[in-house]
């Protein structure tokens, strides 16, 4: 099946800065990447997702990049802000029936 | 927006009780799941329905676990008996057909077991 590791598990960074999370994944099917993040107490809310066929995707301050060759994939957040902060994680799927595998997640906190 | 909803918010059990949680998904979303998400790490698939029928358990723990979706629409969780072990948020999700379309989590059941 599936694995998805995620680094780093921890993320300080000051308002303002950019922060990158990164992922890789073992199975060279997957080709739907989603990301989540998760507010302390609150449930998972997606925030981006790319699919293969995509090299690249933003939103506003968010980005995710997609390496198929090396399997790896990251999260970009520009000009970071204190609501950003929580816990971001990353997934992998092969289409259809199949199932999200999460990465183990990255507490992302962000300084005044 | 709609939302998916779970019930209850908070349980706490002792060990060897039975323990039951409730998930609505969002209407007309046919796949439904079961994740549970320890402190500190990703949500781990328990159960993923298609309409009724069980997709993937591959993942739950049979013996004490089990999962029901009768009309392919609201489903229930239930742990008898509860471990130590099983302390740990129960999250719910749907997805409009499974697959690669997006998964729309519950607020989640947070399980202590005593």
């Amino acid at each position: 099946g599936e694995n998805v590791e995620q680094h780093p598990s921890t993320l300080s960074v000051q308002e303002g800065d950019s922060a990158v999370i990164k992922c890789t994944y073992s199975d060279s099917a997957s080709n739907y990447f989603p990301w989540y993040k998760q507010e302390l107490g609150k449930r998972p809310q997606l925030i981006i997702d790319i699919r293969s066929n995509v090299g690249e995707k933003k939103d506003q301050r968010i980005a995710v990049t997609l390496n198929k060759t090396a399997k790896h994939f990251s999260l970009h957040i520009t000009e970071t802000q204190p609501e950003d902060s929580a816990v971001y994680f990353c997934a992998a799927i092969y289409s259809g029936y199949s199932t999200l595998t999460f990465g183990k997640g990255t507490m992302l906190l962000v300084s005044p | 927006e709609a939302e998916v909803a779970q019930s209850p918010r908070y349980k706490i059990t002792e060990k060897s009780q039975a323990v039951a949680f409730w998930c609505d998904p969002i209407s007309g979303h046919a796949t439904l799941y079961w994740y549970r998400q320890i402190l500190g790490q990703g949500p781990e698939l328990l159960v993923q329905f298609q309409d009724e029928s069980v997709v993937d358990d591959s993942q739950l723990p049979k013996d004490r676990f089990s999962a029901e979706r009768l009309k392919g629409v609201d489903s229930t969780l239930k742990i008898q008996p509860a471990e130590l072990g099983d302390s740990a948020m129960y999250l719910c999700a749907s997805s409009l057909v499974g697959g690669v379309s997006p998964l729309h989590f519950g607020n989640g059941t947070r399980l202590t077991v005593t």
